[in-house]
């Protein structure tokens, strides 16, 4: 398919719980991305992977988040435990990863994470 | 600090004309740029990529590109009310191969009828 998809669309918590967002790159790409929006901080890069290997993860907050690829069709985000101020729109992208276009990056529908 | 800067608007322009968006960013280095646009409550959707210096055109859309100066911008030709959105521009600030990008905080462009 040549979309992202991402799941949940949408998901309610509380405080503390473990929060777990799914990703589909689109079928090919080898770049997949992991941003968050805010009204505040607009939209931040978290986490990339190319080929699988993650290459960058400097946006996270160590303690709490993690990102993993288990395969070339699954990329994962998990917040645990979840606090308040992670409550934001989680968005997935992909990419080819080749020259020339190698920067292009297609992005999710997002999941829209509210932490009570 | 590594940026992308962008005027937050609203930026209003009349239906027909053309309506031009800018964005400076700070790292020379800079080799991949590109402008999105959201739609409230959507994803941001990629509608022009530029690499090189100077214009490229795709319909509707031009964008500009002066790395000299450090800023890129994008008009709009022929604005429609379905552009109304607000416009991201994007950067890949570390000027390496297919990495993450830096966002605008995004103009909000209105297209009044």
């Amino acid at each position: 398919d040549a979309r992202v998809t991402q799941t949940p669309r949408h998901k309610v918590t509380e405080m503390g719980q473990e929060v777990t967002m799914r990703c589909q790159p689109i079928l090919g790409h080898n770049t997949v991305f992991w941003y968050r929006q805010t009204m505040m901080q607009g939209l931040e890069l978290l986490a990339y992977f190319r080929n699988r290997a993650p290459l960058d993860d400097s946006g996270m907050p160590k303690d709490r988040f993690s990102a993993e690829m288990p395969d070339a069709t699954l990329a994962t985000l998990k917040i645990q435990p979840s606090e308040p101020r992670d409550s934001a729109v989680y968005f997935c992208a992909s990419g080819l990863g080749t020259i020339p276009t190698y920067n292009e990056q297609f992005f999710g529908p997002g999941t829209r994470l509210t932490v009570l | 600090q590594k940026e992308v800067e962008q005027n937050s608007g609203p930026l209003s322009v009349p239906e027909g004309a053309i309506a031009s968006l800018n964005c400076t960013y700070s790292d020379r280095v800079s080799q991949s740029f590109f402008w999105y646009r959201q739609y409230s409550g959507k994803s941001p959707e990629l509608i022009m990529s530029i690499y090189s210096n100077g214009d490229k055109e795709d319909g509707r859309f031009t964008a500009q590109l002066n790395k000299a100066s450090q800023y890129v911008s994008l008009l709009i030709r022929d604005s429609q009310p379905s552009d109304s959105a607000t416009y991201l521009c994007a950067v890949n600030l570390s000027g390496g191969g297919a990495d993450g990008l830096t966002f605008g905080k995004g103009t909000h462009l209105i297209i009044q009828p």
